[in-house]
């Protein structure tokens, strides 16, 4: 079972920053944070994972609470192309084991 | 282009067919995982093949029967399947199990 919690779905304006929260209460110690996201008819594509501390990359950042029981996806500038489902999911060494997902509506 | 690719991109057989899909990936990863996703469902797992042995089977009933001949190339071979088994199967690939899974853009599979 997915050990995460997201909303089921959330609505953006274009060029507006997007923030897609991520609950893990659950979460261990060695687990990585993981985002995931799947546009239509694709199979899901990587975003970013951290640890402990922010990351930053050319396609989000991700803000991880101090205790990590909770983190943030940051989408700087929403595009159309960033609709998509984006998945939460944190994993150690075991294979990644997907949920539901935040479906990301962008509207122009 | 992901770096995996997946055919047949669509696939409708009957349920006494046999076919198979296949996966291969050109990234030098050492992991290939096979996943379901049924309609309005998550991603199910279903196979773990590390360095070309199968670490991992999620339940998944033995008319699914995975092949892995080299790190490069996985199969998935389909008989005797049930109309419930529509659905799109995707191929992943990783180094050692870790971030940075890549998918393919999967197979659009139909039992009819």
């Amino acid at each position: 079972d997915a050990k995460t919690t997201q909303p089921n779905s959330m609505e953006s304006n274009e060029e507006e920053p997007v923030h897609l929260p991520c609950n893990h209460s659950t979460i261990s110690g060695t687990d990585y944070i993981h985002w995931y996201r799947q546009l239509p008819s694709q199979g899901p594509e990587y975003v970013i994972h951290g640890l402990t501390s922010n990351v930053n990359n050319r396609m989000a950042s991700l803000a991880i609470a101090e205790d990590r029981k909770s983190s943030t996806l940051i989408l700087h500038r929403a595009t159309l192309r960033d609709a998509a489902v984006y998945y939460c999911i944190n994993s150690g060494n075991t294979p990644l084991v997907f949920g539901k997902g935040t479906r990301l509506s962008v509207i122009a | 282009e992901t770096g995996v690719t997946q055919t047949p991109r669509h696939l409708v057989m009957g349920m006494t067919n046999k076919k198979s899909l296949k996966c291969e990936q050109h990234l030098g990863h050492n992991a290939m995982y096979w996943y379901k996703q049924s309609a309005k469902k998550p991603l199910e797992l279903m196979f773990v093949y590390n360095f070309k042995e199968q670490t991992e089977n999620n339940s998944v009933p033995s008319r699914f029967s995975p092949e892995c001949p080299n790190s490069s190339h996985l199969f998935l071979h389909l008989h005797t399947l049930q109309p419930e088994d529509s659905a799109l199967y995707l191929c992943a690939s990783s180094q050692d199990g870790h971030y940075g899974y890549t998918f393919g853009s999967g197979t659009r599979l139909t039992v009819v």
